[in-house]
């Protein structure tokens, strides 16, 4: 079946240092793939998302590749802030699984002042 | 605001007890989507609705239940509870069945079993 694994966490920076977080993915058919950010007592909002083989996928400095060859979708950003703090989720989306998420396990990013 | 609203945000029952969460999809929205959050299982779908009709099932336990009312809003019903039912539970819903459509989140209702 349909998985994704994130990198271990949690995940703790200084401002404006460079943030990776590795996702890849397992899937039988074309999914499209998302990450989903959660703040502190809230719910899940979209991050970003692409939907084929080597679309981009970015919004607030984030920014995230779908790599067919490489079932790879990793999150960047160039310069986190202390508001970037909170738990990311990779997730993928697949028509043959009824377009239901399946997510990774998430990753606690924290980031100190 | 993503505009998917859940009542009760939280609710506190005891083991054996049978509970009624409540989800409100955006405005246009056909499909809903339940999903548990927990410490040890992380974020799990548990079933979808669209236009009123199930339409996939996951993780779902034979003691919960769920529907979608003509006015599109659903219910998901937890019964016989055990402590392990303890958890985050979310409401999502999109326009479409496509995949590529964003799934909107509501805020949650965090399940407290005693």
């Amino acid at each position: 079946g349909n998985s994704v694994t994130q990198m271990e966490g949690p995940v703790t920076l200084s401002e404006e240092a460079f943030l990776t977080i590795n996702c890849t993915y397992t899937a039988t058919g074309y999914p499209s793939l998302f990450w989903y950010v959660q703040y502190p007592g809230e719910g899940l909002q979209l991050l970003l998302k692409a939907t084929k083989a080597d679309d981009k996928g970015s919004n607030k400095g984030f920014e995230a590749t779908y790599r067919k060859e490489t079932t790879s979708f990793h999150l960047e950003k160039g310069s986190v802030q202390v508001s970037d703090s909170a738990v990311y989720f990779c997730a993928l989306s697949d028509l043959a699984g009824a377009q239901k998420l399946v997510f990774g396990q998430g990753t606690r990013l924290t980031i100190n002042p | 605001d993503s505009g998917v609203t859940q009542t009760p945000k939280h609710l506190i029952t005891a083991t054996g007890q049978r509970v009624t969460l409540r989800c409100s999809p955006r405005s246009g929205d056909l499909s809903v989507y339940w999903y548990q959050q927990s410490l040890d299982q992380g974020l799990q779908f548990l079933i979808q609705y669209y236009n009123g009709e199930e339409r996939a099932k996951g993780n779902i336990l034979e003691r919960f239940s769920a529907q979608q009312f003509p006015d599109l809003h659903s219910e998901l019903n937890l019964s016989s509870l055990e402590l392990g039912d303890s958890a985050l539970y979310f409401c999502a819903s999109s326009l479409t069945l496509l995949n590529y459509n964003e799934q909107f989140f509501g805020p949650g209702t965090r399940l407290t079993v005693l």
